[in-house]
């Protein structure tokens, strides 16, 4: 079946470090990609995504590009800041919303 | 808008008790799911729905129940509560759930259920 793998956390960074965390993925058929954010005591919003291969998603700094080839989603960021400590999830859909197991960033000052 | 609203945020349950986690949206939205959270295995889903009056099973739907009279509420029911539900749970929606759109799941704030 589908399915999302995340490095494993957590990921201890100091404020404007550069951040790459990878997400690979298993799924029949071309699935959309997302990265969603989770912040303390808060449900998931939605980071970015991509539709299709080669499709860069950008939002807060924050980018992901679609490599079908590696089937690979990973995220990026220039420079984190302390706000970016927070719990980020890998998914794709394709008939069903499917997760990974998410990568806690924390960022210090 | 309220968005994805979930009550209550915070239960405590005792083995074999029953309840229901309430859910609802003001979007119109077409889908609706839940999700349970639970460490190191991301979110699960348990059931979900395509619109009202069809519910299907999600990955871990075993000892819950749904329900989706109205487009609105989207209900979780723990028949007999066991420890091992013991988790975080996430009701969400959208606008469509099948196939591959990329429309945007909108979640509640989570509700922490704790089997004694």
């Amino acid at each position: 079946g589908d399915s999302v793998t995340q490095m494993e956390g957590p990921v201890t960074l100091s404020e404007e470090a550069f951040l790459t965390i990878n997400c690979t993925y298993t799924a029949t058929g071309y699935p959309s990609l997302f990265w969603y954010v989770q912040y303390p005591g808060e449900g998931l919003q939605l980071l970015l995504k991509a539709t299709k291969a080669d499709d860069k998603g950008s939002n807060k700094g924050f980018e992901a590009t679609y490599r079908k080839e590696t089937t690979s989603f990973h995220l990026e960021k220039g420079s984190v800041q302390v706000s970016d400590s927070a719990v980020y999830f890998c998914a794709l859909r394709s008939n069903k919303l499917v997760f990974g197991a998410g990568t806690i960033l924390r960022v210090k000052s | 808008n309220a968005g994805v609203t979930q009550t209550p945020k915070f239960q405590v349950l005792k083995t074999g008790q029953s309840m229901t986690l309430q859910c609802a949206q003001d979007m119109n939205h077409e889908y609706m799911s839940w999700y349970r959270q639970d460490p190191g295995m991301g979110l699960r889903l348990i059931h979900y729905s395509v619109g009202a009056g069809i519910t299907d099973q999600g990955e871990v739907p075993n000892g819950y129940n749904v329900s989706r009279s109205t487009t609105e509420d989207f209900p979780l029911r723990l028949l007999s509560a066991a420890p091992s539900q013991t988790s975080v749970y996430f009701c969400a929606s959208s606008y469509s759930g099948g196939g591959r759109e990329s429309y945007e799941q909108y979640f509640g704030p989570g509700t922490r259920l704790t089997v004694t």
